[in-house]
């Protein structure tokens, strides 16, 4: 069975500053999806980015930018000039490719703290 | 374009009571998801509907929890009777077969507390 593993709860970076959020997965998989979800309190889950693993290439969303490092089962997420606005739960998320399965399996979320 | 609704967003309820939570899908969105989140930690999927049908509920707690989706729109999840541990947030969420693969559309969710 496939597992999402997030080992830091919480962590808190400074306004502006860099902060760099861990996840590692476990899958026998060769082909499938990443995602970073983004929960910020009492609001609703939205995407953050997303990788395929078929792709080298690390995703990049404006602030947000991955590494994925497929070898090491491993998928960061790096929030550069971090704002007070990005003070959340981030949650990993491992989605498999083909079959009838749309289910996502989440990690246990890490809150962020940002401090101005 | 209209999100995911959910209600109620907050209930309080005693053990052994039943309970309700209700979601609306996004327009044109033939997959559903119940996740049910525990304080602290990630969703976990309770059951995924495919249009009408279940597709995946493996998950569900059959012995007491119960879920619909009528006409393949909105759908409800029940829970009968209600034991302490079913206190969390129960979110909905949607998506459809364009777009993008595995992304989801979340409600605001429902937050249970059974005392």
């Amino acid at each position: 069975a496939q597992t999402v593993t997030q080992s830091q709860p919480e962590m808190s970076v400074q306004e502006a500053e860099t902060v760099t959020l861990s996840c590692t997965y476990d899958t026998s998989e060769s082909d499938y999806y990443l995602f970073w979800y983004k929960q910020p309190p009492s609001r609703q889950m939205i995407l953050v980015i997303r990788q395929e693993a078929y792709k080298q290439q690390n995703a990049t969303e404006n602030r947000f930018s991955v590494n994925f490092q497929k070898a090491a089962k491993s998928f960061s997420l790096k929030i550069s000039d971090s704002q007070l606005g990005d003070a959340a739960m981030y949650f990993c998320a491992y989605r498999r490719t083909g079959g009838n399965t749309g289910k996502l399996i989440f990690g246990q979320g890490t809150t962020l703290q940002v401090k101005p | 374009e209209a999100g995911v609704v959910q209600s109620p967003r907050y209930k309080i309820i005693e053990k052994k009571q039943p309970v309700a939570f209700w979601c609306n899908p996004i327009s044109g969105h033939n997959t559903l998801y119940w996740y049910r989140q525990n304080l602290g930690q990630g969703p976990e999927l309770l059951i995924r509907y495919e249009n009408e049908e279940a597709v995946d509920d493996s998950q569900l707690p059959k012995d007491r929890f119960s879920a619909e989706r009528l006409k393949g729109v909105d759908s409800t999840l029940k829970i009968q009777p209600a034991e302490l541990g079913d206190s969390a947030v129960y979110l909905c969420a949607s998506s459809s077969g364009q777009g993008y693969p595995g992304e989801l559309f979340f409600g605001e969710g429902s937050r249970l507390t059974v005392l």
